[in-house]
């Protein structure tokens, strides 16, 4: 049973600070990761996506892989209360030429104006 | 471009009922696979279909069934509904052997009275 585990926080930070999520995942074999970003009530929304280790920036968003930890990060940067959300980390798991996502429960974030 | 669709928006069906979900991928993609999410959790993956056949399947009961369509549209069926079966239903979109993100639908919200 490939997992992944994710603090479901909430976690809540002031506007234009830098949030950090941050998830570990269970299958050493899994190669790519995801970040969702979930509004209350909505259908996940893919934010980022990460293959290799080391960083991965676009615009305000940062996705961290550690395969050798097996580690994901997220840090968003000059937070926005916009960016109050629930962040789902998901790993691919690639049992044939087709892969499934697995997920974490979710971190809540809350950012305050 | 258009992007998941997913209809309908919200069910509501007592125990015992049958139920059909519809989803059309995105323009251009040819796998749809389907999530459930409870309240509180994050996406389960139910099963995932290419080539109008099921390429893999979670751990749902087989009262969960599909179906895709020549036109890659797909069908998720569940009959003898429990109060369990209450949840947002998400259909994602991916082009098989080429991209391994998968784009969510809006999601349908199944309530079971």
């Amino acid at each position: 049973q490939k997992e992944v585990e994710q603090n479901s926080g909430p976690l809540s930070v002031p506007e234009g600070a830098i949030a950090s999520l941050n998830c570990t995942y269970s299958d050493r074999g899994s190669q790519s990761f995801f970040w969702y970003r979930q509004y209350s009530g909505k259908s996940p929304e893919l934010i980022m996506f990460i293959y290799s280790n080391g960083d991965k920036e676009d615009g305000r968003f940062t996705a961290q892989l550690n395969k050798a930890s097996q580690y994901v990060s997220l840090l968003i940067r000059d937070s926005q209360p916009s960016d109050s959300a629930t962040y789902l980390c998901a790993g691919l798991d690639r049992g044939s030429t087709l892969g499934r996502l697995y997920f974490g429960r979710g971190t809540q974030l809350t950012v305050w104006p | 471009d258009a992007g998941v669709t997913q209809s309908p928006t919200h069910l509501i069906k007592t125990r015992g009922q049958q139920v059909t979900l519809r989803c059309s991928p995105k323009s251009g993609h040819d796998t749809v696979s389907w999530y459930q999410q409870a309240l509180g959790q994050g996406p389960q993956f139910i099963f995932q279909y290419y080539e109008e056949e099921e390429r893999q399947r979670g751990n749902f009961p087989d009262r969960f069934s599909g179906h895709q369509f020549p036109n890659y549209s797909s069908e998720l069926n569940v009959n003898a509904l429990w109060l369990g079966d209450s949840a947002l239903y998400l259909c994602a979109s991916s082009l098989a052997g080429v991209e391994d993100t998968q784009y969510f639908g809006p999601g349908t919200r199944l309530t079971v009275l």
